[in-house]
């Protein structure tokens, strides 16, 4: 079946500092990837989405790139702030229409100290 | 703004008591989802409707329903909740045309038992 492989955490980094959040996966077709954000006690954002091998997904400062012959979808952004810190899931959708559905990696805390 | 609301933000029920969580979407999406994410875990996908037709997940307690009158609204009812379903509560929405649409999440409900 899909899974998501995210690296463990929590990470803490200092602000301005570059980040990586490692995400690999396995799938049977191909799936369109993405990466959801949560801040404290709000449901999950779309950060970023990418639906074929080679695109680079971005928003905010952050960038994610498809790559199939590796099965990653790696999150960086070149100098984080304070107001990145929160929980990050990378995700993937394998399937179309009525039964799309994601499935998720376990999430990632980043803390990101002044 | 489009979006998912989710009411209550915060539900406090009795042990055994039925309580009932609630959906709204202006997205006027097809699909919508309830998940379960229970602290520093990836949700948990409970069940979905596509249109009327509902999906459970093989593995949802009978414990939880949910009904779907209209396209905008969406419930989730928990018949007899036990301690073990203090959780964060979310609801999301796609679109099932085009190439993977995301899911769009409301803020979730948080729900305590005493």
């Amino acid at each position: 079946g899909d899974s998501v492989t995210q690296m463990e955490g929590p990470v803490t980094l200092s602000e301005e500092a570059f980040l990586t959040i490692n995400c690999t996966y396995t799938a049977t077709g191909y799936p369109s990837l993405f990466w959801y954000v949560q801040y404290p006690g709000e449901g999950l954002q779309l950060l970023l989405k990418a639906t074929k091998a080679d695109d680079k997904g971005s928003n905010k400062g952050f960038e994610a790139t498809y790559r199939k012959e590796t099965t990653s979808f790696h999150l960086e952004k070149g100098s984080v702030q304070v107001s990145d810190s929160a929980v990050y899931f990378c995700a993937l959708s394998d399937r179309v229409g009525a039964n799309s559905k994601l499935t998720f990696g376990k999430g990632i805390t980043l803390s990101v100290r002044p | 703004d489009a979006m998912v609301i989710q009411n209550p933000r915060y539900q406090v029920t009795q042990f055994g008591k039925p309580v009932t969580l609630s959906c709204s979407q202006t997205l006027n999406h097809n699909v919508m989802y309830w998940y379960q994410q229970k602290s520093s875990q990836a949700p948990k996908l409970l069940f979905h409707y596509y249109d009327k037709d509902f999906n459970n997940e093989a593995d949802t307690p009978d414990n939880f329903q949910s009904r779907r009158p209209n396209t905008s609204f969406c419930f989730l009812d928990i018949r007899s909740p036990g301690l073990g379903d203090a959780a964060m509560y979310l609801c999301a929405t796609s679109n099932p045309y085009g190439s993977n649409q995301p899911q769009h999440f409301g803020d979730g409900t948080r729900l305590s038992i005493l």
